[in-house]
Formats: structure tokens, sequence, C-alpha cells
């Protein structure tokens, strides 16, 4: 069975970062291309960055591109996303995905880890 | 505000036959494939339909997706009041070069 487990959340005080993680099992990890989403609290679903399968190719939402990196290490089946120059907008719960059916195609998605950014 | 446009709210009663639309544009729907994902609030999303129309192993018939022109459509039939979750469309936008979601409808089963 995929399994995609995140870690990483927490609180931070703008200007601040963290790095998320996502361990991936069940699958070859390094088949498919990874996405980072994001829901703020009471808010809708909102893409942020996608990389694919071999981790040459990475995509980000304008209101992360610069501040925030996806990678992804596939000896480790390990997904990151690394947050730098953090905002209260950043603020929401960040899933990964799997693109295994389609584009945005996201069949498995992990349990979602809380980022707070607050002074 | 969101690239694809959903309504923020349907309601129908048990049994009965609800549609759910996604209108974006031909940078998106137009010319790609449509993705619908259920969420029960405070659980992750879950993916009903992707490539337009296709079921993962696990949605019901009773879901169905359809694109027309920059439109896109979610059909539930047999409405169940385990259904009751927010739904949200999702596609590439081939223009911005990146991935988009519509801003999420509350399904009610009266």
């Amino acid at each position: 069975e995929v399994q995609l487990v995140e870690s990483g959340g927490g609180s931070v005080q703008p200007g601040g970062s963290l790095r998320l993680s996502c361990a991936a099992s069940g699958s070859t990890f390094s088949s498919y291309s990874m996405h980072w989403v994001r829901q703020a609290p009471g808010k809708g679903l909102v893409w942020v960055s996608r990389i694919n399968s071999d981790g040459r190719t990475t995509n980000y939402a304008d209101s992360v591109k610069g501040r925030f990196t996806i990678s992804r290490d596939n000896a480790k089946s390990t997904l990151y996303l690394q947050m730098n120059n953090l905002r209260a907008e950043d603020t929401a719960v960040y899933y990964c995905g799997r693109a295994a059916a389609g584009v945005l195609g996201l069949d498995h998605w992990g349990q979602g880890t809380l980022v707070t950014v607050s002074s | 505000q969101s690239v694809l446009t959903q309504p923020p709210s349907v309601s129908a009663a048990p049994g009965q036959t609800v549609t759910i639309s996604c209108s974006g544009s031909s940078s998106n729907i137009g010319n790609n494939y449509v993705s619908w994902y259920h969420q029960v609030p405070g659980t992750a999303p879950k993916l009903l339909i992707y490539d337009t129309g296709r079921r993962p192993s696990g949605t019901p018939d009773r879901f169905s997706g359809s694109k027309s022109g920059t439109s896109a459509t979610l059909g539930i039939t047999g409405l169940q009041t385990g259904d009751e979750a927010d739904y949200y469309c999702g596609t590439w936008d081939n223009s911005l070069n990146v991935g988009v979601f519509g801003g999420g409808t509350k399904l009610t089963v009266l």
C-alpha cells in the first residue's frame, strides 16, 4: 500500500525558515512526479509546487517562487520543500501528493503538516 | 481568487442527482485533462476522477466527469448523506506553467 507521511511543520516567526519532508513507501517513488499543495485554515486547496520524477524539472506558484525550493531524494524515497522568508499568508496545512493519474491527478496524498507563521 | 471557477455550494436530496461545474480557459481546462477531488473537512483530499472522466479503483460509478470546451462537470447520481464534502477540480495551466484548483464546492445532501 502506498503511504506518504509528511513531517517538519510547526510554528515559525515571519522571515523564518522550515523544511518539510514527505516520506514515501509502498511504490516506486522515482517513477512519479510529486506535488505540494497547501490549504489555509477554512480555505480551499492551493497548488504550491511540482517536481518531475528525476528531479530535473520544477515548477512553482508565483506566491512562493524565489522563497520555496522543492527537491527530492529518490534513494531515500523522500520529497522536500524548503521554505524560506516565510510570511503570515504561508500559514496552512501542507500536503504532498503523488501524480500517478495525469499531470494533476494526485492519487495518493499525505496526511498534511501544519505550518503556522506568526509573531 | 482561483483560476478555475466553481459554485461555492450545491445541495440536493438523497437519491437525487447533482452536478458541479468548473469553468476555466483555453490555457487550462480547454487543453488539459481535469481531475476532481473530494475532501471531508479535517482530512486529506481524495482523488475521485482523473483524465477528465476516468475513475480510480474505489470510486463508485455514481461519480462521473466530463468536459466541454473550457468547462468541466462532475456528476453525482443517487446522492447519499456520505457524499457531503467539499469538491475541487484541478488541472494544469499551460500559460502560467502551474497547477490550478477551483475554489471548491460544498455539497450538502438535505
